[in-house]
């Protein structure tokens, strides 16, 4: 199966809180990130997390991190449209590669 | 450079034709990759460089692509015989990685698209 796997599609309001998921599989990374990707752009980093570390909290920006389940979430407070964009995480999995492993992005949508 | 840059930002050939993509990455950046984004989906690895090392071409899906990069500077991805199936934007990304964490600096991408 998927590395790294990521549901396609949210919507949520405008002002409304998203949270993004992400589940891995073995993971040797010891840091865990998500980029954002606007439409005709490459990506941009977010943010990431350590992975001694349960949660950060980056502005509106707040990470979650469940090692023992291999999941991954970002939460987006007070979302605005320009928020509009697909979210990749991403990590280094044990598969012998240093690159970095995507996801297949979540597209998130905000509707005013 | 302040950021990445990749040229073409748009490439339309015809099947069979050979290409070239070239990334200039962030000066300093010792690590360079290159990955490939198909419509409507997510990053496909193709292949990494860091420093003299030799490079990771785990990530190539065919002997139709190579990559060369010279020194830590500008990177060439190759594509010879274009197959339509080679129709994406092709991500190129930079980094300097030691220690900590590894963030990458991505291009605005080559968008190849193969009749």
């Amino acid at each position: 199966g998927e590395d790294v796997e990521q549901s396609l599609f949210l919507s949520v309001r405008e002002g409304d809180s998203s949270v993004i998921n992400c589940t891995y599989t073995d993971s040797s990374s010891t840091y865990l990130y998500w980029y954002k990707q606007e439409p005709g752009a490459g990506l941009q980093l977010l943010t990431y997390i350590f992975s001694n570390m349960d949660m950060k909290q980056d502005q509106r920006l707040t990470v979650l991190l469940n090692k023992k389940d291999k999941h991954l979430s970002l939460r987006i407070a007070d979302t605005q449209t320009g928020d509009s964009a697909i979210y990749f995480c991403a990590g280094a999995l044990d598969t012998g590669r240093r690159a970095l492993t995507f996801g297949s992005g979540t597209r998130l949508q905000v509707q005013p | 450079g302040a950021g990445v840059s990749q040229s073409p930002s748009n490439k339309v050939t015809e099947k069979g034709k050979d290409v070239e993509l070239r990334c200039d990455p962030i000066s300093g950046h010792t690590a360079l990759y290159w990955y490939r984004q198909r419509l409507g989906q997510g990053l496909e690895f193709l292949i990494y460089f860091q420093g003299n090392s030799a490079p990771d071409k785990s990530g190539l899906p065919s002997d139709r692509f190579s990559a060369e990069r010279t020194g830590e500077s500008v990177s060439t991805l190759t594509i010879q015989r274009t197959q339509q199936e080679d129709s994406a934007v092709y991500l190129c990304a930079s980094s300097l990685w030691s220690s900590g964490a590894n963030v990458l600096t991505f291009g605005a991408g080559s968008r190849l698209t193969v009749l």
